[in-house]
């Protein structure tokens, strides 16, 4: 089945450090690729997608790009701000019909001044 | 803007009894879902209802049922509470046209005590 490896945190950054997040993923076929976001005390909200291979997502000044051949989706900013501090979660979803989405376990990311 | 509301952010039960927990969306979504959320295993789908009065199981439904009467609102019951359903419940909503792009819509959370 799918499935979704990110890496364990916690990252813990100064700031206007760079920021590498890993994910990689198993899957059948195409599908499409996400990151969301979570801030304490809130629900996830999308952080950025892809879905095909080669595209690169981007948002807020992260970015991903959907590498078939390593089947990842590693999520990058160059500099980043205490307001980062938050847990980030890899997802993907098939591309035919009604699929479900499957997350990776997040990985909490600390930023401090 | 889209807006999924949960009943509650903060819940505290005791074992053994019945528990609802309220989900409602305000954009005409067709599709919703429950997840819970727990430190090191991350979210997993407990049911998604993609119609009303229309139910599927996901990968961990045991000891949850739920109910969509109304487009609007999804509900999830913990028919008696047990304390390894200690945790955060998620519920989110997605319109049918972004179902293949999976772009869902999450409320805040409730998190759940049972004692």
């Amino acid at each position: 089945g799918n499935s979704v490896t990110q890496m364990e945190g916690p990252v813990t950054l100064s700031e206007e450090a760079f920021l590498t997040i890993n994910c990689t993923y198993t899957a059948t076929g195409y599908p499409s690729l996400f990151w969301y976001v979570q801030y304490p005390g809130e629900g996830l909200q999308l952080l950025l997608k892809a879905t095909k291979a080669d595209d690169k997502g981007s948002n807020k000044g992260f970015e991903a790009t959907y590498r078939k051949e390593t089947t990842s989706f590693h999520l990058e900013k160059g500099s980043v701000q205490v307001s980062d501090s938050a847990v980030y979660f890899c997802a993907l979803s098939g591309n035919t019909g009604f699929q479900k989405l499957v997350f990776g376990t997040g990985t909490r990311l600390l930023v401090s001044p | 803007d889209v807006k999924v509301t949960q009943s509650s952010r903060y819940l505290v039960k005791r074992t053994g009894e019945k528990v609802f927990l309220e989900c409602v969306q305000d954009m005409d979504h067709e599709n919703m879902f429950w997840y819970r959320q727990d430190p090191g295993l991350g979210l997993r789908l407990i049911y998604f209802s993609y119609d009303v009065k229309m139910k599927e199981k996901g990968d961990i439904p045991e000891g949850y049922s739920v109910s969509r009467e109304k487009k609007e609102r999804f509900s999830l019951i913990l028919e008696s509470a047990s304390t390894n359903q200690t945790s955060m419940y998620l519920c989110a909503s997605t319109p049918t046209g972004l179902a293949g792009t999976n772009e869902q819509f999450f409320g805040p959370g409730t998190r759940l005590t049972v004692l």
